[in-house]
């Protein structure tokens, strides 16, 4: 069955404390893998697509990897505005469908 | 700036009424999904259609939820008879026609907070 598991559920980090979430992921043949990033109160928005293990995408402060079973989303240097809950959800092949995780929520103290 | 949009944004109704949320897909793009979140189960995936045809609904409750897209801009959910268990967020998200072996990501729209009674 496919499935994703995000962790760690809740963290919470000082300004400027660098850190990473971590997206655990077994599915039949990957198509993709998405993050997306979720403010309180609105729907997600989208952060990057990664397609193959090793590749690397990069945005301000935040940089996605994936590797054949997992995926890291490392923030360097957070600052409060990026507090936020973090979903990760994969596409297998074959299908239209996502699997999203239970997502973590960030908090970023000034 | 193109964006998913739905509404309403916020709807409480009585255990049993009818409700009917609408959500305008991006322009141009030609796969719509309807999710639900809630604290407990996350974002679930409830339909998604292709070219206005419904791909698989198998995430809805098939007695009381109906997915439909009258036309390539306008894609409605609708709950008939809503329940208290029904309260959620209910989410429209769009994405675009993906290439062969390519990927679609998905947009999504600002939500409807249902809250049933």
């Amino acid at each position: 069955e496919d499935q994703v598991t995000q962790s760690p559920e809740a963290l919470r980090l000082q300004e400027g404390e660098s850190s990473s979430l971590n997206c655990s992921y077994t599915v039949s043949g990957l198509r993709g893998l998405f993050w997306y990033r979720q403010d309180p109160g609105k729907g997600p928005e989208f952060l990057f697509t990664l397609y193959s293990a090793g590749e690397e995408k990069e945005k301000e402060r935040l940089k996605a990897t994936l590797t054949k079973k997992e995926s890291f989303l490392h923030i360097t240097a957070p600052k409060p505005e990026d507090s936020a809950t973090y979903l990760c959800a994969v596409q297998a092949a074959g299908t239209y469908k996502y699997i999203f995780g239970t997502g973590t929520r960030l908090k970023v103290l000034a | 700036d193109a964006r998913v949009t739905q509404t309403p944004r916020h709807k409480v109704t009585e255990m049993g009424q009818e409700v009917t949320m609408r959500c305008q897909p991006i322009l141009g793009h030609n796969t719509v999904f309807w999710y639900r979140q809630t604290m407990m189960q996350g974002l679930e995936l409830l339909a998604y259609f292709r070219n206005r045809a419904p791909l698989d609904d198998s995430g809805m409750p098939k007695d009381r939820f109906s997915a439909e897209m009258p036309d390539a801009t306008l894609a409605t959910l609708k709950i008939q008879p809503s329940e208290p268990r029904d309260s959620a967020v209910y989410f429209c998200a769009s994405g675009p026609t993906p290439l062969s072996g390519s990927y679609n990501e998905q947009f999504f729209g600002p939500g409807t907070r249902l809250t049933v009674l």
